[in-house]
Protein backbone atom coordinates (compact mmCIF):
# COMPACT_ATOMS: atom_id res chain seq x y z
CA UNK A 1 0.00 0.00 0.00
CA UNK A 2 1.15 3.02 -1.15
CA UNK A 3 1.63 5.92 2.16
CA UNK A 4 0.83 9.48 1.09
CA UNK A 5 2.64 12.26 3.59
CA UNK A 6 1.63 15.92 3.30
CA UNK A 7 3.01 18.73 4.80
CA UNK A 8 2.85 20.88 6.65
CA UNK A 9 0.01 19.85 8.56
CA UNK A 10 -1.62 23.20 9.13
CA UNK A 11 -0.55 26.33 6.73
CA UNK A 12 -1.67 29.96 8.27
CA UNK A 13 -1.96 32.55 5.37
CA UNK A 14 -3.60 35.57 4.54
CA UNK A 15 -5.52 36.41 1.01
CA UNK A 16 -4.01 37.27 -1.74
CA UNK A 17 -1.20 35.38 -0.90
CA UNK A 18 0.76 32.28 -3.03
CA UNK A 19 1.04 28.59 -1.30
CA UNK A 20 2.39 25.68 -1.95
CA UNK A 21 1.36 21.88 -0.61
CA UNK A 22 3.46 19.14 -0.51
CA UNK A 23 2.44 15.81 -0.95
CA UNK A 24 4.93 12.23 -0.81
CA UNK A 25 4.19 8.98 -1.45
CA UNK A 26 6.24 6.14 -0.11
CA UNK A 27 6.94 4.97 -3.65
CA UNK A 28 6.35 5.92 -7.38
CA UNK A 29 2.75 6.54 -8.27
CA UNK A 30 2.34 4.76 -11.58
CA UNK A 31 1.36 6.89 -14.52
CA UNK A 32 1.50 10.33 -12.20
CA UNK A 33 -1.95 8.91 -10.99
CA UNK A 34 -2.38 11.84 -7.94
CA UNK A 35 -4.93 14.30 -7.45
CA UNK A 36 -6.02 16.69 -5.21
CA UNK A 37 -9.60 17.33 -3.42
CA UNK A 38 -10.46 20.73 -1.47
CA UNK A 39 -12.82 20.19 1.05
CA UNK A 40 -14.77 22.45 3.34
CA UNK A 41 -17.00 21.86 6.70
CA UNK A 42 -19.71 20.07 6.04
CA UNK A 43 -19.48 19.40 2.72
CA UNK A 44 -18.23 16.48 0.03
CA UNK A 45 -14.67 16.94 -0.98
CA UNK A 46 -14.53 18.33 -4.56
CA UNK A 47 -11.56 17.15 -7.17
CA UNK A 48 -9.42 20.09 -7.85
CA UNK A 49 -6.59 18.19 -10.27
CA UNK A 50 -6.04 14.63 -11.25
CA UNK A 51 -3.22 13.25 -13.50
CA UNK A 52 -1.03 15.07 -10.90
CA UNK A 53 -1.22 18.35 -13.56
CA UNK A 54 -4.86 18.73 -14.72
CA UNK A 55 -7.23 21.20 -13.52
CA UNK A 56 -10.67 19.49 -12.75
CA UNK A 57 -13.62 21.08 -15.17
CA UNK A 58 -14.35 24.60 -13.57
CA UNK A 59 -11.79 25.03 -11.49
CA UNK A 60 -10.14 28.31 -11.30
CA UNK A 61 -6.81 29.13 -12.83
CA UNK A 62 -5.12 30.11 -9.64
CA UNK A 63 -5.11 26.37 -8.96
CA UNK A 64 -2.08 24.08 -10.31
CA UNK A 65 -0.56 20.60 -9.58
CA UNK A 66 3.00 19.56 -10.45
CA UNK A 67 4.84 16.52 -9.84
CA UNK A 68 6.00 12.60 -10.36
CA UNK A 69 7.53 9.61 -8.88
CA UNK A 70 7.12 10.52 -5.20
CA UNK A 71 6.67 13.99 -4.78
CA UNK A 72 3.66 16.15 -6.35
CA UNK A 73 3.10 19.71 -4.91
CA UNK A 74 -0.53 21.84 -5.28
CA UNK A 75 0.10 25.51 -5.73
CA UNK A 76 -2.78 28.36 -4.98
CA UNK A 77 -1.98 31.81 -6.73
CA UNK A 78 -3.63 34.65 -5.06
CA UNK A 79 -5.76 32.72 -2.00
CA UNK A 80 -9.30 34.02 -2.40
CA UNK A 81 -11.19 33.63 1.01
CA UNK A 82 -13.02 30.54 0.03
CA UNK A 83 -9.88 29.00 -0.55
CA UNK A 84 -9.47 28.47 3.69
CA UNK A 85 -9.81 24.63 3.28
CA UNK A 86 -8.36 20.99 4.26
CA UNK A 87 -7.03 19.85 0.95
CA UNK A 88 -6.51 16.13 0.53
CA UNK A 89 -3.84 14.41 -1.97
CA UNK A 90 -4.48 10.84 -3.63
CA UNK A 91 -2.87 8.32 -5.77
CA UNK A 92 -5.03 5.73 -8.10
CA UNK A 93 -2.39 4.43 -9.73
CA UNK A 94 -2.28 1.49 -7.45
CA UNK A 95 -4.66 -0.94 -5.17
CA UNK A 96 -5.88 -0.12 -2.86
CA UNK A 97 -6.30 4.16 -3.27
CA UNK A 98 -4.73 5.69 -0.73
CA UNK A 99 -5.01 9.48 0.89
CA UNK A 100 -2.71 11.47 2.25
CA UNK A 101 -4.08 12.57 6.21
CA UNK A 102 -5.03 16.00 4.72
CA UNK A 103 -3.58 19.71 4.73
CA UNK A 104 -5.63 22.42 6.92
CA UNK A 105 -5.39 25.98 5.05
CA UNK A 106 -6.47 28.37 7.38
CA UNK A 107 -6.89 32.03 7.45
CA UNK A 108 -4.13 34.56 9.61
CA UNK B 1 -26.23 17.65 -14.78
CA UNK B 2 -24.20 14.57 -13.09
CA UNK B 3 -25.79 13.73 -9.50
CA UNK B 4 -25.07 11.18 -7.35
CA UNK B 5 -28.09 11.19 -4.26
CA UNK B 6 -27.08 8.99 -1.30
CA UNK B 7 -29.93 7.53 1.00
CA UNK B 8 -30.03 9.38 4.49
CA UNK B 9 -28.55 9.17 7.89
CA UNK B 10 -28.76 5.85 9.53
CA UNK B 11 -28.19 4.63 13.16
CA UNK B 12 -27.77 1.02 14.03
CA UNK B 13 -26.73 -1.29 16.83
CA UNK B 14 -23.79 -3.18 16.77
CA UNK B 15 -24.30 -6.43 14.94
CA UNK B 16 -27.16 -5.56 13.32
CA UNK B 17 -26.94 -5.27 9.09
CA UNK B 18 -27.19 -1.75 6.59
CA UNK B 19 -27.18 -1.01 3.20
CA UNK B 20 -26.53 2.29 2.17
CA UNK B 21 -27.32 3.64 -1.38
CA UNK B 22 -26.36 5.81 -4.02
CA UNK B 23 -28.41 6.62 -7.37
CA UNK B 24 -26.97 8.30 -10.12
CA UNK B 25 -28.60 10.56 -12.52
CA UNK B 26 -27.28 12.60 -15.81
CA UNK B 27 -24.60 10.24 -17.17
CA UNK B 28 -24.81 6.43 -18.18
CA UNK B 29 -25.04 4.73 -14.97
CA UNK B 30 -23.86 1.76 -16.85
CA UNK B 31 -20.46 2.76 -17.96
CA UNK B 32 -18.49 4.56 -14.76
CA UNK B 33 -16.96 2.97 -11.82
CA UNK B 34 -19.21 3.79 -8.62
CA UNK B 35 -16.89 3.75 -5.41
CA UNK B 36 -17.43 4.64 -1.42
CA UNK B 37 -14.81 6.37 0.68
CA UNK B 38 -15.48 6.64 4.20
CA UNK B 39 -14.37 9.76 6.72
CA UNK B 40 -14.40 8.88 10.34
CA UNK B 41 -15.75 11.99 11.91
CA UNK B 42 -12.74 14.51 12.25
CA UNK B 43 -10.62 12.46 10.48
CA UNK B 44 -9.23 11.82 6.50
CA UNK B 45 -10.40 9.90 3.47
CA UNK B 46 -10.42 6.12 3.25
CA UNK B 47 -11.16 4.33 0.10
CA UNK B 48 -13.39 1.12 0.87
CA UNK B 49 -14.13 -0.29 -2.93
CA UNK B 50 -16.04 0.27 -6.28
CA UNK B 51 -18.06 -1.31 -8.61
CA UNK B 52 -18.66 -1.31 -12.35
CA UNK B 53 -22.46 -1.65 -12.78
CA UNK B 54 -22.43 -2.94 -16.48
CA UNK B 55 -21.07 -6.16 -14.97
CA UNK B 56 -21.02 -6.36 -11.16
CA UNK B 57 -17.26 -6.46 -11.12
CA UNK B 58 -15.86 -5.04 -7.44
CA UNK B 59 -13.05 -4.41 -5.90
CA UNK B 60 -12.40 -4.03 -2.09
CA UNK B 61 -9.62 -2.37 0.05
CA UNK B 62 -7.96 -5.17 2.09
CA UNK B 63 -8.66 -2.91 5.29
CA UNK B 64 -12.68 -3.52 4.13
CA UNK B 65 -12.68 -6.62 2.29
CA UNK B 66 -14.68 -9.15 4.01
CA UNK B 67 -15.94 -6.77 5.98
CA UNK B 68 -18.39 -4.70 3.46
CA UNK B 69 -19.89 -5.64 0.40
CA UNK B 70 -20.42 -3.25 -3.04
CA UNK B 71 -22.96 -3.91 -5.72
CA UNK B 72 -25.07 -2.17 -8.39
CA UNK B 73 -28.46 -2.85 -9.50
CA UNK B 74 -28.09 -0.96 -13.29
CA UNK B 75 -32.06 -1.33 -14.15
CA UNK B 76 -32.62 1.63 -11.22
CA UNK B 77 -28.91 3.46 -11.53
CA UNK B 78 -28.18 2.31 -7.71
CA UNK B 79 -25.09 1.26 -6.14
CA UNK B 80 -25.03 0.01 -2.62
CA UNK B 81 -23.01 -0.49 0.65
CA UNK B 82 -23.83 -2.91 2.28
CA UNK B 83 -22.76 -4.70 6.16
CA UNK B 84 -24.12 -7.85 7.51
CA UNK B 85 -22.75 -7.27 11.02
CA UNK B 86 -21.63 -3.17 11.84
CA UNK B 87 -19.58 -2.74 14.52
CA UNK B 88 -18.69 0.13 16.54
CA UNK B 89 -15.95 1.12 14.00
CA UNK B 90 -17.86 1.28 11.30
CA UNK B 91 -19.58 4.78 12.74
CA UNK B 92 -18.52 7.53 10.09
CA UNK B 93 -19.54 9.04 6.89
CA UNK B 94 -19.61 7.35 3.88
CA UNK B 95 -19.35 9.28 0.41
CA UNK B 96 -20.20 7.43 -2.98
CA UNK B 97 -17.87 8.75 -5.94
CA UNK B 98 -17.92 8.58 -9.59
CA UNK B 99 -14.60 8.10 -11.57
CA UNK B 100 -13.75 10.05 -14.22
CA UNK B 101 -13.74 7.27 -16.75
CA UNK B 102 -11.83 3.62 -15.84
CA UNK B 103 -11.25 2.46 -12.53
CA UNK B 104 -7.44 4.03 -12.19
CA UNK B 105 -9.17 7.90 -12.53
CA UNK B 106 -9.74 10.10 -9.70
CA UNK B 107 -12.83 11.00 -8.29
CA UNK B 108 -14.49 13.13 -10.57
CA UNK B 109 -18.11 13.27 -8.98
CA UNK B 110 -19.21 13.03 -4.88
CA UNK B 111 -22.34 12.26 -3.16
CA UNK B 112 -23.36 14.68 -0.25
CA UNK B 113 -22.87 11.53 2.37
CA UNK B 114 -24.17 9.26 4.67
CA UNK B 115 -23.84 9.57 8.24
CA UNK B 116 -23.38 5.67 9.65
CA UNK B 117 -23.37 5.57 13.95
CA UNK B 118 -23.32 2.56 15.21
CA UNK B 119 -23.73 2.55 19.23
CA UNK B 120 -25.15 0.27 21.63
Amino acid sequence: EIVLSQSPGTLSLSPGERVTLSCRASQSVNNAFLAWYQQKPGQAPRLLVHGAANRATGIPVRFSGSGSGTDFILTINRLEPEDFAMYYCQQYGSSPYTFGQGTKLEIK
Amino acid sequence: EVQLVQSGAEVRKPGESLKISCKGSGYSFRSYFIGWVRQVPGKGLEWVGLVFPRDSQSRYSPSFQGQITISADESIRTAYLHWSSLKASDTGMYYCVRQQYSSWSAFEYWGQGTLVTVSS
